[in-house]
């Protein structure tokens, strides 16, 4: 079966610094991978997904992140964190078909001054 | 296109009583799914339909009904609500369960959740 882990719980970071949130899966297949993102009290907005090709993709508000087959993992970054980027953050696995969408136990960022 | 609507945004219920968290989509997704947020547990699946009158369980189905009778709506039912249902629901969709994440139109559409207490 699929899982996802995201090994940070809660990360803080300084504005203005980088930022990598980690995430990896288990799966058989090439899977595809989604990155969201959710502020308190909000929906769940996709920031980024890779389905195949470059394993460096890029999304919204900055974040790119990486796939790395080997180390069976999508990890998410951002050069320079904004305070507006503490939010809760989801790695997710899915594939096309009847699989449904699987998600990580979330890490929530928070950003000081 | 309004994308995938909850309702209600809120409710809270005692114990033992009984509802239906509404989940309705008008871009003719064929799939459907419906998961429950908790703090420190991310998103779990609970039910999911690839089609009309086809469903199947996810992660956490315990507690909770579906039906798909049309292609547009996937409602969850709560039979006795229990305290350990408290959470914040959120109802997802997506285009054609043939349709391929490279192909134009793959993506997941969430609601906006239903946060619901239960005491």
């Amino acid at each position: 079966a699929q899982s996802v882990t995201q090994p940070d719980i809660h990360i803080t970071v300084s504005e203005g610094a980088s930022l990598e949130l980690r995430c990896n899966y288990s799966y058989g297949a090439t899977p595809y991978l989604f990155w969201y993102v959710q502020s308190p009290g909000q929906g769940l907005q996709l920031l980024l997904k890779y389905f195949s090709g470059d394993t460096l993709v890029q999304g919204i508000k900055g974040f790119e992140a990486e796939f790395k087959r080997s180390q069976s993992s999508f990890n998410l970054r951002k050069p320079s964190v904004h305070w507006s980027d503490a939010a809760e953050y989801f790695c997710a696995v899915g594939e096309s078909g009847n699989t449904p969408l699987v998600f990580g136990k979330g890490t929530r960022l928070s950003v000081i001054a | 296109n309004a994308g995938v609507t909850q309702t209600p945004k809120f409710q809270v219920l005692k114990t033992g009583q009984s509802m239906t968290l509404q989940c309705a989509q008008d871009m003719n997704h064929e799939y459907m799914s419906w998961y429950r947020q908790d703090p420190g547990m991310g998103l779990r699946l609970i039910h999911y339909s690839v089609g009309a009158g086809i469903t199947d369980q996810g992660e956490v189905p315990n507690g909770y009904n579906v039906s798909r009778s049309t292609t547009e709506d996937f409602p969850l039912r709560l039979l006795s609500a229990a305290p350990s249902q408290t959470s914040v629901y959120f109802c997802a969709s997506r285009l054609g369960t043939q349709l391929k994440p490279t192909q134009s139109g793959y993506g997941y559409t969430f609601g906006s959740g239903t946060r619901l207490t239960v005491v």
